[in-house]
């Protein structure tokens, strides 16, 4: 076990809907990073957070947005919500930002209807 | 930006064999090169990760070579095992670490007993 928690495990929404996921990091770990994974896919890089601010951004659209709070726990936000949203959200924590490790949570399985 | 093949898609070996699992990548800053082992239903979970600066690593039955030339890296796992079946991914990332991980398609082991 890494360490990293994720909240909740499942969540079932519906196409226009807004939806928000918790990360907890690893204890001592100051940088949050987040993912999609679709099924049968690797997973790919939304965006990174460190010291409370947005720190990187893959391919994704704005109505993806986060937070990283004091205690650098995490939330993902998705605003008007897609079947194509659809998948497995992962949460990686890491110390630092310079290409340090990074751990994974269980992520947090979302479909969209 | 960052561009990761992955080969085999799956790969079936006899227990007590060896896999071996190939990745390249496009861009020559990526300097960080980690393997996940993702369980049905897990998050990726980290088995060794080698940096640009090193040719092979190795720990117990898993070991990673990487050659920078030809900008490919691959997993090797000896001794094979049930509990190895599992999805591999390799992942590739840049110093700067705001770009995130860019991760290949996975390769499905099954052991056969």
């Amino acid at each position: 076990e890494t360490g990293v928690t994720q909240s909740p495990t499942h969540l079932i929404k519906t196409r226009g809907q807004q939806v928000t996921l918790r990360c907890s990091s690893q204890s001592g770990h100051n940088t949050v990073s987040w993912y999609q994974q679709a099924l049968g896919q690797g997973p790919q890089f939304i965006f990174q957070y460190y010291r409370e601010e947005e720190n990187g951004r893959g391919n994704f659209p704005p109505r993806f947005s986060g937070l990283q709070f004091p205690n650098y726990s995490s939330e993902l936000n998705v605003n008007a919500l897609e079947l194509d949203d659809s998948a497995l959200y992962l949460c990686a924590s890491s110390l630092g930002t310079g290409g340090e490790t990074q751990y994974f949570g269980p992520g947090t399985r979302l479909l969209v209807l | 930006g960052e561009n990761v093949e992955q080969h085999p898609s799956t790969l079936s070996v006899q227990e007590g064999d060896s896999a071996v699992i190939k990745c390249t990548y496009s861009d020559s800053a990526s300097n960080y090169f980690p393997w996940y082992k993702q369980e049905l239903g897990k998050g990726p979970q980290l088995i060794i990760d080698i940096r640009s600066n090193v040719g092979e690593k190795k720990d117990q039955r898993i070991a990673v070579t990487l050659n920078k030339t030809a900008k490919h890296f691959s997993l090797h796992i000896t001794e094979t095992q049930p509990e190895d079946s599992a999805v591999y991914f390799c992942a590739a990332m840049a110093g700067g670490g705001a770009d995130g991980l860019t991760f290949g398609k996975g390769t499905h082991l099954i052991i056969q007993p």
